[in-house]
């Protein structure tokens, strides 16, 4: 069975600092996502992994993935107060399987 | 532009009552998808479809029942509800062809009140 677990669930930073959401499942996959949900709204798309190394970068979000190590990260640059949400990463049972499994969620919250 | 529409966006119902969510998506999507989003627990998968007249049960199908009819709509039925049916519905649809296009649309979620 597969499962996923993000951590850390809960954090709150300063604006300016770097810091880094982990994403671990436990069976092979080979596509995993991030999205992003604002308070009170719908899951918005950010990333899409697909292969051992990839690396995805949108403004002062990068997104990677270990297949060898079944880890994802997204990591926060230089953060900014409009990044405020919660993050989920979403694992695929497999290529050709379109469910996803998803992570509890990363809340997020970056005071100014 | 192509979108993916939920209604109601608020339900308030009474236990035993049927209800339906409405789900209507105009990306020509074959796949489409009911999540429950409850807190702690991310979203969990209801029913999926993966075309016209394909249903499948999620790891939460208990008490859910789907249909698919037509390409775009995927109506979701709670044949008697429960409190513990109290959640955020969201709809979410992918074209099924794999790669790295291969993503979910989510709706903007329906509010399912059960008392």
């Amino acid at each position: 069975e597969l499962k996923v677990e993000q951590n850390p669930l809960f954090l709150s930073m300063q604006e300016g600092k770097n810091y880094t959401i982990y994403c671990n499942y436990s069976t092979t996959s080979d596509r995993l996502y991030w999205y992003r949900q604002d308070p009170g709204k719908s899951l918005e798309s950010l990333f899409v992994l697909l292969s051992n190394g990839a690396v995805k970068q949108e403004g002062r979000l990068m997104a990677s993935l270990d297949t060898k190590a079944r880890l994802s990260t997204l990591h926060i640059t230089a953060a900014v107060h409009d990044l405020s949400a919660t993050y989920f990463c979403a694992v695929a049972l497999s290529r050709s399987n379109y469910q996803l499994i998803w992570g509890a969620g990363t809340k997020l919250i970056i005071k100014p | 532009d192509a979108e993916i529409t939920q209604s109601p966006r608020h339900k308030i119902t009474e236990t035993g009552r049927q209800v339906t969510l409405a789900c209507h998506q105009t990306w020509n999507h074959n796949n489409m998808f009911w999540y429950r989003q409850d807190l702690g627990h991310g979203l969990r998968l209801i029913h999926y479809s993966y075309g016209v007249h394909d249903t499948n049960k999620g790891e939460v199908s208990d008490g859910y029942s789907v249909s698919r009819s037509n390409t775009e709509d995927l109506p979701l039925t709670l044949e008697s509800a429960a409190s513990s049916q109290t959640s955020v519905y969201f709809c979410a649809s992918s074209e099924g062809t794999g790669g790295l296009r291969e993503k979910l649309f989510f709706g903007s979620g329906t509010q399912l009140s059960v008392l």
